[in-house]
């Protein structure tokens, strides 16, 4: 019953430093997600991600990259982390398509940058 | 630009009631679909409800219940007979054709016992 699974689930970093957020689903969805979830902004999404090797931007891209590595796993990194990054990250997961195809959430990221 | 809004803030209702929350929609989609979602001071995030743009009847589920207005691009949430249980943040969200999922800054419900 792992379903998403996020790591770490807090960070404090200082600015400037680099890190990855990692996600990984064990659903065989073809569709993943991140999410920054900020106070009175609700859930915007960062990246998606619709098969293996395929990104794609989202509302919010800059600052970030992400990777695809297989089916399973889509990390998110912050290559040099700022302040304005301070939130809680959310990775998801979906098939793919307009049937009632669910989104499932990992439980969070809540990460500082100093 | 394809975008959810949803104008309430915050919302206080006295527990037994009904409540809608709102929820309005932007896109020049054809196929979309419409969810919301409950999150619980945990943080956790919980799927509740679902109605596809070519869905005729409104979708269920238990106590939720989604009023879909094609015409005025609405979805409302109601649920019926509160629980105190039900304080949360709520959000709407919708799937976009290029299978994008995007979400509204949300409601904070409070149910009053």
């Amino acid at each position: 019953n792992a379903g998403v699974t996020q790591t770490p689930k807090f960070q404090v970093l200082k600015t400037g430093q680099s890190m990855t957020l990692q996600c990984a689903q064990d659903m065989n969805h073809n569709s993943m997600y991140w999410y920054r979830q900020d106070p009175g902004m609700g859930l915007r999404l960062i990246y998606y991600s619709a098969s293996e090797g395929t990104t794609d931007k989202g509302e919010v891209p800059n600052g970030y990259n992400v990777s695809r590595l297989n089916k399973r796993e889509f990390s998110l990194r912050l290559e040099s982390a700022a302040p304005s990054q301070t939130s809680v990250y959310f990775c998801a997961s979906s098939e793919r398509g307009l049937a009632k195809n669910i989104q499932y959430f990992g439980a969070g990221t809540r990460l500082s940058v100093l | 630009a394809q975008k959810i809004t949803q104008t309430q803030p915050g919302m206080f209702v006295q527990e037994k009631e009904a409540v809608t929350l709102d929820c309005t929609y932007d896109t020049s989609d054809q196929s979309y679909g419409l969810f919301w979602y409950k999150q619980p001071s945990s943080g956790e995030m919980i799927f509740l409800i679902y109605q596809g743009s070519y869905d005729e009847q409104n979708a269920t589920e238990g106590r939720y219940s989604l009023n879909f207005q094609k015409a005025r691009k609405s979805a409302n949430l109601v649920i019926s007979a509160s629980q105190l249980g039900d304080s949360a943040m709520y959000f709407c969200a919708m799937r976009r054709g290029d299978d994008k999922i995007i979400f509204g800054k949300g409601t904070r419900l409070h149910i009053l016992p």
